[in-house]
């Protein structure tokens, strides 16, 4: 049972124009959400986040969008460059462990490709 | 190094055999996590340390697993008797611990690919 989803495998844009990941979740628990980028053979790298007291985080060409009534957050990437071509991974936690951030939760990925 | 380090990158293991995966977290983080990642999937969570304590092992996939951090930096992910299936992007990630606020980042490593034949 995946508590967190996404739904797009692959998702390919022009270079120069929005590129838009989506992400659902299931558990009402979570409270703080990441975006990651990764690269073949390498680590998740941090791109963004947002705190579920949130609706809107912005950072340069990226925004993180999050609906806590429909449990659904998305990366908005504008504008769309090829170096931005990796995969992308929405992530989740609660507080846990007596206060502190808890284990992340991820989904599949979704394949960015931006063409030149 | 600014980031964590993880060694050795590439593994490659005969069945049945012992295997030590090691990680360096980022100096002074207090949070430290394993993660599993198998092909076309998202990183699954395995354990987690605060300091060298380790607090939740809940996701650790048999008792073949085994992790410490005995001085509260360096960690080891220990499998033994390796299978097939254990074949799979070992992930560690750390974290500084703010406390009781809601948003700390975790930080990974470039991950150790182990392959049991």
């Amino acid at each position: 049972d995946q508590q967190v989803k996404q739904n797009s495998p692959s998702l390919s844009v022009q270079e120069g124009r929005i590129s838009i990941l989506n992400c659902d979740y299931t558990n009402s628990m979570f409270d703080y959400f990441l975006w990651y980028k990764k690269y073949p053979a390498e680590g998740p790298t941090f791109l963004i986040s947002i705190s579920s007291i949130k609706d809107k985080n912005e950072d340069g060409r990226f925004t993180v969008f999050l609906n806590k009534s429909a449990k659904h957050l998305s990366l908005h990437i504008v504008p769309s460059q090829p170096g931005d071509s990796a995969v992308y991974f929405c992530a989740a936690s609660a507080m846990k462990y007596g206060g502190s951030q808890g284990n992340l939760i991820f989904g599949k990925g979704t394949k960015l490709s931006v063409k030149p | 190094g600014a980031g964590v380090s993880q060694s050795p990158r590439y593994k490659v293991a005969k069945r049945g055999q012992d295997v030590a995966l090691r990680c360096d977290p980022i100096s002074g983080h207090v949070s430290l996590f394993w993660y599993q990642q198998a092909l076309g999937q998202g990183p699954e969570f395995l354990t987690y340390f605060q300091n060298e304590a380790q607090l939740d092992k809940s996701g650790l996939p048999s008792d073949r697993f085994f992790a410490e951090r005995p001085e509260g930096s360096v960690s080891t992910l220990k499998i033994q008797r390796t299978q097939q299936e254990d074949s799979a992007v070992y992930l560690c990630a750390s974290s500084s611990n703010g406390g009781a606020y809601s948003g700390e980042t975790q930080y990974f490593g470039p991950g150790t690919r182990l392959l049991v034949l």
